[in-house]
């Protein structure tokens, strides 16, 4: 079945990069999203990468998606305090005529001075 | 609005009750979702609206749980009996059409949720 996983916590000091890894199981997914959720608010579309490229980049957000291991990850350079939150990774599925997001457990990332 | 709106924003009930969750989707989103968000859990699907469409509802967890769309656009979630194991943050998402070629067009925007403790 759809499952995407990831890990639930990262730490990370304030001007490092931080990676974020997920792994999904669904070959046919045509797109993959990274979520950001903030304390207190609902998700909010950071970025996503079509399933034929490698690779995108958007400012310090870079996002690596390695087909055959179904791997993707996020990678924020200069990581600040307002980084902090949960990230999710979603899968894009297609089932009983339409799309369908397939969410991971999200990954609380801290960012200490 | 500019964007989708809850209400209430926290809501705290005894077991046994029954409890509405309003959801407020953006205008002219057809398709309209609810999730549940328990803690140190990812996004759990419940159920998806889209248009005049029978609704999905292979997600919700039982049959204490419903909801309906009225005229295409506000959605009410209703737990019936409330179990302490409902505790959890009950979001709405809503999106332009299915079937849309391009990621964009299916980005989901997200409320900021309704908090519900069962005590």
């Amino acid at each position: 079945g759809e499952d995407v996983e990831q890990s639930l916590f990262l730490s990370v000091r304030e001007g490092d990069s931080s990676v974020i890894n997920c792994t999904y199981t669904d070959s046919s997914s045509t797109y993959l999203y990274w979520y950001k959720q903030e304390p207190g608010a609902g998700l909010q579309l950071l970025t996503y990468i079509f399933s034929n490229m490698d690779m995108k980049q958007d400012q310090r957000l870079t996002v690596l998606l390695n087909k055959k291991d179904k791997h993707l990850s996020l990678r924020i350079a200069d990581t600040q305090t307002g980084d902090s939150a949960i990230y999710f990774c979603a899968e894009r599925g297609f089932s009983g005529g339409y799309n369908k997001l397939i969410f991971g457990a999200g990954t609380r990332l801290a960012v200490h001075p | 609005g500019a964007g989708v709106s809850q209400s209430p924003s926290n809501k705290v009930t005894e077991k046994g009750k029954d409890v509405e969750l309003r959801c407020d989707p953006i205008s002219g989103h057809t398709a309209l979702y609810w999730y549940r968000q328990s803690l140190g859990q990812g996004l759990e699907f419940l159920i998806y609206f889209q248009g005049n469409s029978a609704p999905d509802k292979s997600g919700l967890p039982s049959d204490r749980f419903s909801a309906e769309r009225t005229g295409g656009s506000v959605s009410t979630l209703t737990i019936q009996r409330t179990q302490q194991e409902d505790s959890a943050v009950y979001l709405c998402a809503s999106s332009l059409a299915r079937g849309i070629r391009g990621a964009s067009s299916y980005e989901q925007y997200f409320g900021p949720g309704t908090r519900l403790t069962v005590t």
